[in-house]
């Protein structure tokens, strides 16, 4: 099946401490990116990725980290630097607009800092 | 730059009755218009989408939205709610200027649809 993978669904961070959620697809897609979801917020873009080896800023990238060395894969890192990263981490990813436009999310990764 | 604004942040329904779920949105450019719906604790799925054409737009489970460019809406409609309707709904706009910018998604607050028996 084609699709978006992120692992883990449940992560539990200590204070002080770097973690790394995964985002793995297998739709061939271009584009990658991840949102931060706070209740009554929606959902805002922390960086997205439309190239290998290339990535750009969102909305609130300060804090975390990206990397994207694979087509398939863009993992997230939330650093120390996060002052509140409890939240829900949802990954997409997206085609060329010839592809169609919508984007495809994952089943999301909820992180809570103890 | 975009924004979205979802007008009702909680609409409670009784099953059966019609609803409507406001979204406007504000572009310097043109731009494509989606409708996401999220059930609790899972990723968002595709509900419909306006790319370009008939201004009405319709999903497979009896919701529609109109793209209204005049008044810079995209207000999702339902005639007949059901229970399993109950979910948050996302209204969404991305640059339909290519380049860079394609599937970058800006989204509203979100609308938690509540269908009661």
């Amino acid at each position: 099946d084609g699709g978006i993978t992120q692992s883990p669904k449940y992560l539990f961070r200590k204070e002080g401490q770097n973690v790394t959620l995964s985002c793995e697809q297998n739709l061939n897609h271009d584009a990658m990116y991840w949102y931060r979801q706070d209740p009554g917020q929606g959902l805002r873009l922390i960086y997205y990725s439309q190239i290998v080896n290339d990535f750009q800023k969102g909305d609130i990238a300060e804090g975390y980290s990206v990397s994207r060395e694979k087509k398939e894969s863009f993992p997230l890192t939330v650093t120390s630097a996060q002052k509140n990263p409890t939240a829900f981490y949802l990954c997409a990813s997206s085609g060329r607009p010839r592809e169609g436009t919508e984007a495809f999310f994952g089943q999301g990764t909820r992180l809570t800092v103890v | 730059a975009q924004s979205v604004t979802q007008l009702d942040s909680q609409v409670p329904v009784f099953e059966e009755a019609p609803v409507e779920l406001r979204c406007n949105y504000s572009s310097s450019v043109s731009v494509y218009l989606f409708w996401y719906v999220q059930y609790p604790n899972q990723g968002l799925q595709l509900l419909l989408k306006y790319l370009s054409g008939s201004t009405l737009v319709e999903s497979i489970n009896g919701f529609e939205a109109e793209f209204n460019k005049s008044q810079t809406s995209f207000h999702l409609r339902k005639p007949s709610v059901h229970i399993s309707d109950t979910a948050e709904y996302f209204c969404a706009v991305s640059s339909n200027a290519g380049g860079t910018s394609y599937g970058k998604l800006t989204f509203g607050q979100g609308t938690i649809l509540t269908v009661h028996p």
